[in-house]
Order: structure tokens, then sequence, then C-alpha cells
């Protein structure tokens, strides 16, 4: 069983520049989320998607847009970047609405640096 | 509004001093309490789901307990490889985080 995985794992833009951010779902899981965690903060959920359409948003700007693909891996897609955006990107997969007792399974993220 | 917050933000223990971490939450349509422990720069890893007041999950030198209102992380004896932030998380149809309890064990 594979577990779940994100890339790039390190990348740095440049302030109005997009990004694209990866994950890969473990194996029987159809829900991705997403999560922005800052430094010394918990992870804020940004968006979900269930069987490729969204199905719950956080309080993120639409800049923050997603997809969700046949094989339930997932995009993360940011546009105009900001210095604020800074931050650990989590991919976590589950089955829908985190049902099942081992919940939703986290990547190790994408650690995005605007400068 | 859905809120979890975790106290302390931070705990130093000596290896082998027991102590509990709180998780307090307000959540309407609660389907599950999380635990998860978080390497630096790493993903959070799963230990425990806990559904319901009076459950009680144990894992090696861990034990969460859950009420109506809280839950507790309980760690019992912990050696230096137990340094790690601790997360808790309600899950409506999404995870609500708290902020995390930094936790150093030192030998």
């Amino acid at each position: 069983e594979t577990g779940v995985t994100q890339s790039p794992t390190h990348l740095i833009k440049t302030r109005g520049q997009q990004v694209t951010l990866r994950c890969s779902s473990q194996s029987g899981h159809n829900t991705v989320s997403w999560y922005q965690q800052a430094l010394g903060q918990g992870p804020q959920f940004i968006f979900q998607y269930y069987r490729e359409e969204e199905n719950g948003r956080g309080n993120f700007p639409p800049r923050f847009s997603g997809l969700q693909f046949p094989n339930y891996s997932s995009e993360l897609n940011v546009n105009a970047l900001e210095l604020d955006d800074s931050a650990l990107y989590l991919c976590a997969s589950s089955l829908a609405q985190g049902e099942g007792d081992y919940g939703y399974t986290f990547g190790s993220g994408t650690r995005l640096t605007v400068v | 509004e859905d809120q979890v917050t975790q106290s302390p933000e931070a705990l130093r223990l000596q290896e082998g001093e027991s102590s509990s971490l709180n998780c307090s939450y307000t959540v309407s349509g609660l389907r599950g309490l999380f635990w998860y422990r978080q390497d630096p720069g790493k993903g959070p890893e799963f230990l425990f789901t806990l559904y319901s007041a009076g459950e009680e999950k144990e894992k090696e030198r861990l034990k969460a307990t859950l009420t109506k209102k809280e839950s507790f992380l309980h760690i019992t004896a912990p050696k230096p490889e137990d340094s790690a932030t601790y997360l808790c998380a309600s899950n409506t149809d999404k995870l609500i985080f708290g902020t995390g309890t930094r936790l150093q064990v030192f030998p």
C-alpha cells in the first residue's frame, strides 16, 4: 500500500508568479484535501476534492485553485503569489469525509518560499 | 465558529517525566477527534482517532482520551525520541487543527 506523495519537496518563487503543486493519493482513497501550514501554526484547510469535484473550501481567495484527476491525484495552483503564501503545503488523502479509523493520510508536504 | 485550542504551546520534560497535553474543541457535527505527531519539515503522522466521550486509545507510551469538550494526550515515561509537535484536529467534513504542542524531552 503506497502512501501520499507530494512534489516538489521544496520550491522558491518570486512574488507575482504562479505555482503548481502535485499530490498522489494513497491507494483506495477517493478524496484529497489541501492544507497550508505557516511556521509555528497548525495546518489550515484550503479545499477538498471528492471524485473530481470541489466539495469544501476554507477561507482562501480564488487565486488558490485545484484539480483532482480520475486516478484521484490532485494539483494545487496558486496565482499571483504573495510573500504571505510562503508555507508548508500539505496534501491529505482519505475516504469520503475522513471516514475510517485512520482518517486522513498526509504527505510530507511542499515547502514554498516566495521572495 | 468551530474552534480547536491546544495547551500548553510548548512543554519541556525530563526523560521519564510523565505529563498530559490538552485539546479543547468547540465544533458542531463532530465525526472524530484526531491526534497527529509532526516532526520538523514533515507532514503530520496519524496517532489516534477518538469518536465518543469516554473513549480511550493507547499506543506505546501514549494514551488519548476524549470527553464532550476536551481530549487529552497522556505521555507516560517519555523518551527523547518522543520530541515532536503534537497536533489535535476535529473532523467535521474537513480537519480543523489546533496550533499544536511542541514537546521536548531531555535525557
